[in-house]
């Protein structure tokens, strides 16, 4: 079955860094994401990755993808208090464009 | 990337009424989706949307309690209909931009009392 699954809060000091984790079921899947959610927001999409790669940066974010274990990570480096938000891991498995999501990650950042 | 709009914003309703939810993308965009994000829950899809056919819908949702309609390139309509406590929600529509990347609107919050 389609199962994404994240720990639920994470919480940091700004200027540290950041890492959220995410762990999937359907080793079918083209693409991984990762959105952005800020209070009485939409989702915004950070960044993805394509399945046939381990890794991706993309300025203060980095994807690692380990396909065997089926476990996607985001590091954000010297996080920001305006890096406060939930975080949601999704892919996408190849069924005519469908999104699953994980639970969400609440980052929060103390000054 | 695509600008995506929705309207409205939010809206307090009263149960047993209908609401009709309105999203606008500035480019033609094949395929859209609407999704709901119960309260502090993750994002799950209703039904996909694509122009010029009948909206496909997930194991749970049905075209009754949410028709969608689908009449151009650019706009798609979700209503959520006879509307209970348990719609209390918010309602996202998502475009597919080319075949790696998926934009969300907004969102629109609702309310049923």
């Amino acid at each position: 079955g389609e199962d994404v699954e994240q720990s639920l809060f994470l919480s940091v000091r700004e200027g540290d860094s950041s890492v959220i984790n995410c762990t999937y079921t359907d080793s079918s899947s083209t693409y991984l994401y990762w959105y952005k959610q800020e209070p009485g927001a939409g989702l915004q999409l950070l960044t993805y990755i394509f399945s046939n790669m381990d890794m991706k940066q993309d300025q203060r974010l980095t994807v690692l993808l380990n396909k065997k274990d089926k476990h996607l990570s985001l590091r954000i480096a010297d996080t920001q208090t305006g890096d406060s938000a939930i975080y949601f891991c999704a892919e996408n498995n190849n069924q005519g464009g469908k999104l699953i999501f994980g639970q969400g990650t609440e980052l929060s950042v103390k000054p | 990337s695509a600008v995506i709009s929705q309207k409205p914003s939010r809206d307090i309703c009263q149960r047993g009424t209908s609401l009709t939810i309105q999203c606008q993308v500035d480019s033609q965009v094949t395929m859209m989706f609407w999704y709901r994000q119960q309260p502090g829950q993750s994002l799950t899809l209703i039904a996909t949307a694509n122009q010029g056919s009948e909206a496909t819908y997930e194991s749970g949702f049905v075209i009754d309690k949410f028709p969608i309609s689908r009449p151009n390139l650019t706009f798609s309509t979700l209503t959520v209909s006879n509307m209970s406590p348990e719609d209390s929600s918010i309602y996202l529509c998502s475009v597919e931009f080319d075949r790696e990347t998926q934009y969300f609107g907004p969102g629109t919050r609702l309310l049923v009392l």
